[in-house]
């Protein structure tokens, strides 16, 4: 049965940076795509830009450019997203899903990640 | 960007009755990459529908989306306690994969 593990909650100053992964088990890293996903404390879910591991690519949704960078390392089954310049408004659960590296909806998510931003 | 609006925002309705929820494209959605997920307090959302009509696997056939182009339904049947949740759209055809604003399902 497949399923994302993601690291533990995180608590960072603003102005620092902050890497989550995510462990993929049960199957084939490659053959799908990792997305992640944010949301703010109360608010809906934000999709932040994904990684296809079997090519290598990575897309971001244009809010997050230059700020996030999404990884994968197929030899471990594991996924990153990195953000940098943290703010307040940083603050959120962060998750990962998984897509079948296609327009595919996301069927299996990680549990999430609380990343905290305060001073 | 593909703008997605879901109403109401919240829906009042009484267990074993049926609530109907609505997700509004800002353009039409080729090839109806809809999906609808449901997030249930501290947990992660899970798939409900994608396609537009087909169920996620082990989805109960008390769900049931429907719709293409720029509007779309999600209709759950005999509602049971733990149906009440909130649910989210997603389009996943045009990057990037935006999601509705959630409609929050609320026992009456």
């Amino acid at each position: 049965q497949v399923q994302l593990v993601q690291s533990g909650a995180e608590v960072k100053k603003p102005g620092s940076s902050v890497k989550v992964s995510c462990k993929a088990s049960g199957a084939t890293f490659s053959n799908y795509a990792i997305n992640w996903v944010r949301q703010a404390p109360g608010q809906g879910l934000e999709w932040m830009g994904g990684v296809t591991p079997i090519f290598g690519s990575s897309n971001y949704a244009q809010k997050f450019q230059g700020r996030v960078t999404i990884t994968a390392d197929d030899s471990t089954t594991t996924a990153y997203m990195e953000l940098t310049t943290l703010t307040s408004e940083d603050t959120a659960v962060y998750y990962c899903a998984r897509d079948d590296a296609g327009p595919q909806a996301f069927d299996i998510w990680g549990q999430g990640t609380m990343v905290t931003v305060s001073s | 960007e593909i703008v997605l609006t879901q109403s109401p925002g919240t829906l009042s309705v009484s267990p074993g009755e049926r609530a109907t929820l609505s997700c509004r494209a800002s353009q039409s959605l080729t090839g109806s990459f809809l999906a609808w997920y449901q997030q249930r307090p501290g947990q992660a959302p899970r798939l409900l529908i994608y396609g537009a009509s087909t169920r996620a696997s082990g989805i109960p056939d008390t769900f049931s989306g429907s719709g293409s182009g720029t509007d779309f339904t999600l209709t759950i049947n005999r509602l049971e306690p733990e149906d009440f949740a909130v649910y989210y759209c997603q389009q996943y055809g045009s990057s990037p994969y935006t999601f509705g604003q959630g409609t929050k399902l609320e026992i009456k």
